[in-house]
């Protein structure tokens, strides 16, 4: 079954403690993304990753590391999170098909989100 | 940079009518995406329609089917003869592609629908 899978779904943690969540998919997908949801703010982008080994900044990087070591992880790591950092977190993935005028995009596939509260 | 304007915070729609979801842009690009994407109580992001911009047809999928407004940067959902299931939270998302092939997606703050038995 294609998807992107998330650990943890639920995760409680204390200001300073490092953390990792983790993103998988199985699709050979080239893109992924990451993004943060918070309420009346929609989703915004944090990370995203055009493939192995090239990352980019997103609208709202602060704070948040990302790496692309291989095509189907790309794991969100926290360095020292801040209570300002507890939010819904989603991973993303799809192919990328060069176009004329840029990317043509395909289906975003999300994971299920994580839910992350920093204390 | 884009934004997404989704003037509507919440609806509610009887079973079986007709409701429209409004969402706003504002772009100076040419060639862009439009998507709308539904996420119910299960939290999962699920792509319902999606428009390409120099398409001046509107998309349809089922139930679904959106009014494109190019001139207007207006793209609004009509869900059609309603479902429970459609009880969800609705995002209006931007895609603008890149020639480095990056994406620069961005999302509306969504509107909540609920479907009345």
């Amino acid at each position: 079954e294609a998807q992107v899978t998330q650990n943890p779904r639920y995760l409680i943690t204390v200001t300073g403690k490092k953390l990792t969540v983790t993103c998988s998919q199985n699709m050979n997908h080239e893109y992924m993304s990451w993004y943060r949801q918070d309420p009346g703010l929609g989703l915004r982008q944090i990370y995203y990753s055009m493939n192995v080994e090239v990352t980019d900044k997103g609208d709202v990087p602060e704070g948040y590391k990302v790496s692309r070591k291989e095509k189907r992880n790309f794991p969100l790591i926290l360095e020292s999170p801040s209570p300002n950092q507890t939010s819904l977190y989603f991973c993303a993935s799809s192919r990328r098909t060069p176009g004329l005028a840029g990317v043509i995009p395909d289906t975003q596939y999300f994971g299920p989100g994580t839910r992350l509260t920093v204390l | 940079a884009q934004t997404v304007t989704q003037s509507q915070p919440e609806m509610s729609v009887q079973e079986a009518e007709t409701v429209t979801l409004s969402c706003t842009y504002d772009t100076s690009e040419n060639n862009y995406y439009l998507f709308w994407y539904k996420q119910p109580p299960s939290r999962q992001m699920i792509l319902v329609i999606r428009q390409e911009a120099y398409k001046q047809q509107n998309a349809t999928e089922n139930r679904f089917s959106v009014n494109f407004q190019k001139a207007a940067k207006s793209f609004s959902l009509k869900i059609s003869d309603s479902q429970l299931g459609d009880t969800a939270m609705y995002f209006c998302a931007f895609m603008k592609p890149r020639l480095d092939y990056g994406q620069n997606f961005v999302f509306g703050p969504g509107t909540r629908l609920s479907v009345l038995p």
